[in-house]
């Protein structure tokens, strides 16, 4: 079963715009995954946020986490075309056996 | 360094066959971990290894077996095959529990 739901499920935007993609989960979590996945083949790890952090940086990109909630964002500024992709949240619980994923949501960045 | 290498690429089975799908970690990782997923939807976790010794399994049946080698690569076999095990089959390798997990390219498998 999906542990994480993504929202929303298909985003539109134009080029140089910020794009946010929001996840939300339901067990205690030890780390927190995004990826990017292009035309059905593999995952590209982009940034992994433990329980403990509420925020964290690399490059464009921005993760937040509130453990209270239970939901994590991605933003990604100055979108460019190349960042057209799925993207999908997964989370690590404690025992760190396994990786549950959301359904993802698809970004489209017009040029 | 090389990424997590999987084979084959593509692959198309009859109802019924069997089916090996291998993948290489990356050097020094010692997880190595199983996802389906289906076209449309997110990875479905099968199975993980670690140190060579079964650390999880999801909700598949028991068509679904897996194991891991010495030198940590994997297989991950699947028996009596039905048209629902088409999917991409992905493998992860972590350096070492909740860690980053690294994924292959893949393998996609057809069965008609």
């Amino acid at each position: 079963s999906q542990q994480g739901e993504e929202d929303p499920q298909a985003l539109s935007i134009q080029e140089g715009e910020n794009a946010t993609m929001n996840c939300s989960y339901k067990t205690s979590i030890n780390n927190l995954q995004w990826y990017r996945q292009n035309s059905g083949r593999g995952l590209v790890h982009l940034i992994l946020i433990r329980s403990n952090e509420r925020e964290k940086h690399s490059g464009r990109l921005r993760v937040t986490l509130d453990t209270s909630k239970k939901s994590s964002s991605l933003l990604i500024t100055a979108s460019r075309a190349a960042d057209t992709a799925s993207y999908f949240c997964a989370t690590a619980e404690a025992s760190g056996s396994r990786l549950t994923f959301g359904e993802g949501t698809q970004l489209t960045v017009n040029p | 360094d090389a990424g997590v290498t999987q084979s084959p690429t593509h692959l198309i089975k009859t109802r019924g066959q069997h089916v090996t799908l291998r993948c290489s970690p990356i050097s020094g990782h010692k997880s190595v971990s199983w996802y389906q997923q289906v076209l449309g939807q997110g990875p479905q976790f099968i199975f993980q290894y670690y140190e060579k010794e079964e650390r999880g399994r999801g909700n598949f049946p028991d068509r679904f077996s897996a194991r891991q080698f010495p030198n940590y690569s994997s297989e991950l076999n699947v028996n009596a095959l039905l048209l629902g095990d088409s999917a991409l089959y992905l493998c992860a390798s972590n350096l070492v529990l909740n860690t980053e997990a690294f994924f292959g390219q893949g393998t996609r498998l057809t069965v008609v």
